[in-house]
């Protein structure tokens, strides 16, 4: 067990819906990345949030924005969904900017 | 865009065999990561090694690394059924998210 939650485990919607995605990182992490992983992008680097700020961006889509709360959760949503954004969702986190990241057991999103 | 790249892509061998995997990238690096992540779950961090090191051990794990070369290497020694996972390596992109590779996935058959 990383001690990074993420909820929910899985998550069938629809083309055209919108979901959220939430992470709770270590207890002490400031740092927060979010992951997408699929099997022809593979896995591949969307967002990092840093104590409540955005720190660098990745292959992060439009339709795709994240936030860090003040408690150092962290939400990702997803709107407009299309069939190509079914993938496992990661959050990992890590201490300050250290490069170690911890992950947590990922959200299977299916589009239907 | 993947930084690293993992060869073989899938390796099957038996208990007690020592399996070996590389990783190739592109830019400079200041460290590369190992990870393993077991079928659909999370990704385990398994190893760091810094671009002044060539070599380090953790357990069962040997980590090489050549930066002249742009590579490096994960071997497992002894191989157990609890180590059939895909193994990635991973290296620094923006700010320091990881850039990882495809990864290899490991079978290892009692």
């Amino acid at each position: 067990d990383s001690g990074v939650t993420q909820t929910p485990k899985h998550l069938i919607t629809a083309t055209g819906q919108r979901v959220t995605l939430r992470c709770s990182p270590r207890s002490g992490d400031l740092s927060v990345y979010w992951y997408q992983q699929s099997l022809d992008q593979g896995l591949q680097f969307l967002i990092q949030y840093y104590n409540g700020e955005e720190r660098a961006k990745g292959n992060i889509l439009e339709r795709f924005s994240a936030q860090q709360f003040p408690d150092l959760h962290s939400e990702l949503n997803l709107s407009s969904l299309e069939l190509g954004d079914s993938a496992l969702y990661f959050c990992a986190s890590s201490v300050e900017d250290r490069v170690t990241q911890y992950f947590g057991p990922g959200t299977r999103l299916t589009v239907l | 865009s993947q930084q690293g790249e993992e060869d073989p892509q899938a390796l099957s061998i038996q208990e007690g065999e020592n399996a070996t995997m590389n990783c190739s990238y592109k830019t400079s690096i200041n460290n590369l990561q190992w990870y393993r992540q077991n079928s659909g779950r999370g990704l385990v961090h398994l190893i760091l090694i810094r671009s002044n090191e060539r070599e380090k051990h953790s357990g069962r794990l040997r980590v090489t690394l050549d930066t002249s070369k742009k590579s490096s290497s994960l071997l497992i020694t002894a191989s157990r059924a609890a180590d059939t996972a895909s193994y990635f390596c991973a290296t620094a992109g923006a700010g320091t998210a990881l850039i990882f590779g495809k990864g290899t996935t490991l079978s290892v058959s009692s």
